[in-house]
C-alpha cells in the first residue's frame, strides 16, 4: 500500500535550520516530489519541486536520495512567519497522488 | 487577479440538502482537482479533471459529481448532504497532467447540521 509519511509536528526558533523529512515508499519512477505551505484559512501553496539529488530556491531546498523513498525539505534560518502546515505531494506506482499528512511547524521567537 | 477561486467561501445547510460549489482559474491551466480536507487537516484528491475530460476518479461516494464546462471551471455538485461531508474542499489547477506544480484557491467551507 503506497504511504506518505511526515512527522506530525515540529518547533523551531527563529533563526535556525528546520529539516522536514517525508518518507514515499511507492513513489512513481517518473514523478516529481512536491512540497507545499498551509497557512490557516488558506489553500497550500507550492514551496519548491524536485525528482533526485539537490533543488534549491529562494525559499527552501528540497534533497532527494538516489532510492527516493525519501524527501527532505530544509528551510533555511526560519521565522515567526514560517509557522505553518507543510505537505508533501508525490505519486504512488499505480499513478495515485498522495499527499503527506502534513507536518504542523511552529517557530518561536 | 485571483488565479484560482471558489465561490462560495463558506457553506452551512442541512443534511439531505443539495449543494454546489464552483471553480475557476484563469491561468490557462489545462488540469483541474477537487481535494477535500477533513478537520485532521490531511488532504485527500478527490477529482482531477484534465481539458474537461474526467481523468482521477477516487472512492468518492456517488453523491459526488463534479462537471467542467470548459477548461477553465470545474464545479463541484454535491447530492444529499451528510454530516461527513463536513469539510475544506479545495479546488486546485496545474498547467498539465504530469504537473505536480499545483495552484490551489482559498477553499470552500462546508458545514453539514
Amino acid at each position: 500500500l503506497a504511504k506518505t509519511t511526515q512527522p506530525i509536528s515540529m518547533d523551531s526558533y527563529e533563526g535556525q535550520e528546520v529539516n522536514i523529512t517525508c518518507s514515499h515508499n511507492n513513489i512513481a519512477t517518473n514523478d516529481y516530489i512536491t512540497w507545499y505551505q498551509q497557512f490557516p484559512s488558506q489553500g497550500p501553496r507550492f514551496i519548491i519541486q524536485g525528482y533526485k539529488t539537490k533543488v534549491t530556491n529562494e525559499v527552501a531546498s528540497l534533497f532527494i536520495p538516489a532510492d527516493r523513498k525519501s524527501s527532505t525539505l530544509s528551510l533555511p534560518r526560519v521565522s515567526l512567519s514560517d509557522t505553518a502546515v507543510y505537505y508533501c505531494l508525490s505519486s504512488s506506482n499505480t499513478g495515485k497522488l498522495i499527499f503527506g499528512q502534513g507536518t504542523t511547524l511552529q517557530v518561536k521567537p | 487577479d485571483t488565479a484560482v477561486s471558489q465561490t462560495p467561501k463558506y457553506l452551512v445547510t442541512q443534511m439531505g440538502n443539495d449543494k454546489s460549489i464552483k471553480c475557476e482559474q484563469n491561468l490557462g491551466h489545462d488540469t483541474m482537482y477537487w481535494y477535500k480536507q477533513d478537520s485532521k487537516k490531511f488532504l485527500k484528491i478527490m477529482f482531477s479533471y484534465n481539458n474537461k475530460e474526467l481523468i482521477i476518479n477516487e472512492t468518492v461516494p456517488n453523491r459526488f459529481s463534479p462537471k467542467s464546462p470548459d477548461k477553465a471551471h470545474l464545479n463541484l455538485h454535491i447530492n444529499s448532504l451528510e454530516l461527513g461531508d463536513s469539510a475544506v474542499y479545495f479546488c486546485a489547477s496545474s498547467g498539465t497532467v504530469r504537473d505536480n506544480e499545483q495552484f490551489f484557491g482559498p477553499g470552500t467551507r462546508l458545514t453539514v447540521l
